[in-house]
C-alpha cells in the first residue's frame, strides 16, 4: 500500500521561500503521477501542480505559474515543491497525492504554511 | 477552465437516511474517444487527508463501503450516501480531472 509523507511546512514572512517535500513509500514511485493540493483556511481543496512520471509534463495553477516549481526525483522516490515569493494568501495546508494520470488516488497527510508578517 | 459547481452546501440527514450530493461541470465530462466520464468524489473527514471515494462518475475505489455510489454523465453528477453511519461525517468533493486546472467543487458538509 503506498504511503505518502509530506514535510517542510513552516512559519514564513511574504517574500520569503520555502521547499515543501513528499517522501513516498510502500510501491514504486516511479510509476505515479504526482500532485500538490493545498486547502487555504476555511476553504476548499485547490490543485496547484503536477508532474508524470519522468517528469516530461508539468501543470501548475495560474496563481502560482513562475513562482512556484514543481519537480521530482524518482530514485529518492520524493516529490518537491519549492515556493518562492510567498504570498499571505498562499497560508494553506498542502497536500501531495499520487495517482494515474490526472486522477489522484492517495493522498498524504498533509503540511501546514503560513505566511504572516 | 471548468468549473464545478457542487449543491447543495450542507446537508444534515438521520443515521440510516439517504443522502444525495449533486455536481455539474460547465463542460461535459465525457471523452469521445473512451465513453468514460472524468469526475472524482473525495471524502474529507476532519484532520484526516481526503480519500477518493468514485473515480470515472460511478467506480468505487478499493475499500469504499458499497453505501457509497456515484452515477451521472456530461455535466450532471450524483453522489449518493445510503443508509448514513455516523463516520459519514465529512466534507464530499467532487472533482473533474478531463483537464488542467484540475478544478474541484465547492464541497458539501454532511452533518448527522
Amino acid at each position: 500500500e503506498v504511503h505518502l509523507a509530506e514535510s517542510g511546512g513552516a512559519l514564513v514572512h511574504p517574500g520569503e521561500s520555502l521547499r515543501l517535500s513528499c517522501l513516498v513509500s510502500g510501491s514504486p514511485f516511479r510509476k505515479y503521477w504526482m500532485t500538490w493540493f493545498r486547502q487555504r483556511p476555511g476553504k476548499g481543496l485547490e490543485w496547484v501542480a503536477n508532474i508524470k512520471q519522468d517528469a516530461s509534463e508539468i501543470k501548475y495553477v495560474e496563481s502560482v505559474r513562475g513562482r512556484f516549481a514543481i519537480s521530482r526525483d524518482n530514485g529518492k522516490s520524493s516529490l518537491y515543491l519549492q515556493m518562492n515569493n510567498l504570498r499571505v494568501d498562499d497560508t494553506a495546508v498542502y497536500y501531495c497525492a499520487a495517482g494515474a494520470g490526472y486522477l489522484v488516488e492517495v493522498w498524504g497527510q498533509g503540511t501546514t504554511v503560513t505566511v504572516s508578517s | 477552465d471548468f468549473v464545478m459547481t457542487q449543491y447543495p452546501d450542507s446537508l444534515a440527514v438521520s443515521l440510516g437516511a439517504r443522502a444525495t450530493i449533486n455536481c455539474r461541470s460547465s463542460w461535459s465530462l465525457l471523452s469521445r474517444s473512451n465513453k468514460r466520464n472524468y469526475l472524482a468524489w473525495f471524502q474529507h473527514r476532519p484532520r484526516q487527508p481526503p480519500r477518493l471515494l468514485i473515480s470515472w462518475a460511478s467506480t468505487r475505489a478499493s475499500g469504499v463501503p458499497e453505501r457509497f455510489s456515484g452515477s451521472g454523465s456530461g455535466t450532471d453528477f450524483t453522489l449518493t450516501i445510503a443508509n448514513v453511519q455516523a463516520e459519514d461525517v465529512a466534507v464530499y468533493y467532487c472533482q473533474q480531472y478531463f483537464g488542467a486546472p484540475l478544478t474541484f467543487g465547492g464541497g458539501t458538509a454532511l452533518e448527522i
